[in-house]
């Protein structure tokens, strides 16, 4: 139980394209997902917190305008980078939260790796 | 703001020698202490969520254990293959975890 998947597990763009990365909770329904940047031997860092069918709240610092997150459904997170540019090049990966358990658990993704050129 | 720092940054074992890794906290609220591992180029992988000081929770070599301010994971015995990232989060307001930098075991046969 409590799988989380994420498309595509990398993706190269080139430099002022947006790329777009999909979350899904596959036997669970997630009330609440959330968005990590990853960088090499670093700790991950949130982005973003989404719930279903209201606006991201989005961590100081992060650039809504360029980190577009859409969480159209209780199984499905979507994150866009618009206009891309190589120091987006990063490991980007969501966690979903059951929303019928009162835990606190987030389970992860494996991952999507950007990289702009 | 809450902190955490996990000690140490790397650990190299060698097969079936037990050890602990830290982790020291501040958080206001914590709603649960969680332990992942990563291996590299994934996402990481729950572990344990602990609540409350005192409590101890197990999952074949591995131990977690919780006081007010740190958290220890206690490795016995361990293998190649538990040659890892640990990563530990306290959990606060609104469901956020806050993660470690992590400690990098690796397991020498």
């Amino acid at each position: 139980g409590a799988v989380v998947s994420q498309h595509p597990s990398w993706v190269i763009c080139k430099s002022g394209t947006s790329v777009k990365i999909e979350c899904r909770s596959l036997d669970f329904q997630a009330t609440t997902m959330f968005w990590y940047r990853q960088f090499p031997k670093q700790s991950l860092m949130l982005m973003a917190t989404s719930n279903e069918g209201s606006k991201a709240t989005y961590e100081q610092g992060v650039e809504k305008d360029k980190f577009l997150i859409n969480h159209a459904s209780l199984t499905l997170s979507t994150l866009t980078v618009t206009s891309a540019h190589p120091e987006d090049s990063s490991f980007y990966i969501c966690s979903a939260r059951d929303g019928q358990n009162p835990a606190y658990e987030q389970y992860f993704g494996p991952g999507t790796r950007l990289t702009v050129t | 703001e809450d902190q955490v720092t996990q000690s140490p940054e790397a650990l190299r074992l060698q097969e079936g020698e037990s050890s602990s890794l830290n982790c020291s906290y501040t958080v206001s609220g914590l709603r649960g202490l969680f332990w992942y591992r990563q291996d590299p180029g994934k996402g990481p992988e729950f572990l344990f969520t602990l609540y409350s000081a005192g409590e101890e929770k197990e999952k074949e070599r591995l131990k977690a254990t919780l006081t007010k301010k740190e958290s220890f994971l206690h490795i016995t015995a361990p293998k190649p293959e538990d040659s890892a990232t640990y990563l530990c989060a306290p959990g606060g307001s609104n469901y956020k975890l806050t993660f470690g930098k992590g400690t990098l075991l690796t397991v020498n046969p």
